[in-house]
């Protein structure tokens, strides 16, 4: 399985509304973040967990709350966003550890549209 | 910091043409990862090659191949036999190696939208 896999796929939420993004593999990945794409931009890292602990936080607005319950899971909470937080929201996960140059590649999920009205 | 370049915003080749994507980058280490990315309209992002920075043969994969010069601090994608489905926004990325620190980052050029045409 080298699935990462996003819900939603689309999400529309209100400037006052509270909301969370979900990101699940099962590669035995250590390694998870967050990214936040804009049409036609790379993407940009929000956050980096290791070991379930955030090692880099990319100086996100504190209305973006990322929480990482166990090795195969990762939220985004969301809170009072502003609508040019409205960008394609991306989950990845790689080895902390490379143990070989195979093993260095990050696996991306589909990612959530999200729209803020 | 490391930082990437791609200076072509946008290309269009016809079918079974041979295009080059260019990438150059900036790092003070010695040691490193260097990847293409393709994000077609589907959003998710594929890898499509990698290199590492002390291998000095150039990485291939099927129709995808690099041209690395290390010291120019050159990554350039040729992709051959172009198909439609290779229509995508491609990345170069680089990463550090492990430092101890926890995971390192992937920093992504700006990207080069590609477009293969029947």
């Amino acid at each position: 399985d080298t699935e990462v896999t996003q819900t939603p796929k689309h999400l529309v939420m209100g400037m006052t509304n509270k909301k969370s993004l979900k990101c699940e593999q099962h590669m035995g990945h250590r390694a998870m973040y967050w990214y936040k794409q804009k049409a036609k931009k790379p993407p940009e890292l929000m956050f980096v967990y290791s070991y379930e602990k955030l090692s880099i936080n990319e100086s996100v607005p504190s209305r973006f709350s990322p929480e990482c319950p166990n090795s195969s899971l990762l939220n985004l909470h969301l809170h009072a966003l502003q609508p040019e937080d409205s960008a394609l929201y991306l989950c990845a996960s790689s080895q902390v550890v490379p143990d070989r140059q195979d093993n260095t590649e990050a696996f991306f999920g589909q990612g959530t549209r999200l729209t803020v009205v | 910091a490391q930082t990437v370049t791609q200076s072509q915003p946008e290309m269009s080749v016809q079918e079974a043409e041979t295009v080059t994507l260019s990438c150059t980058y900036d790092t003070s280490e010695s040691n490193y990862y260097l990847f293409w990315y393709k994000q077609p309209p589907s959003r998710q992002m594929i890898l499509v090659i990698r290199q590492e920075a002390y291998k000095q043969q150039n990485a291939t994969e099927n129709r995808f191949s690099v041209n690395f010069q290390k010291a120019a601090k050159s990554f350039s994608l040729k992709i051959s036999d172009s198909q439609l489905g290779d229509t995508a926004m491609y990345f170069c990325a680089f990463m550090k190696p492990w430092s101890g620190m926890g995971a390192q980052k992937l920093v992504f050029g700006q990207g080069t939208r590609l477009t293969i045409n029947p």
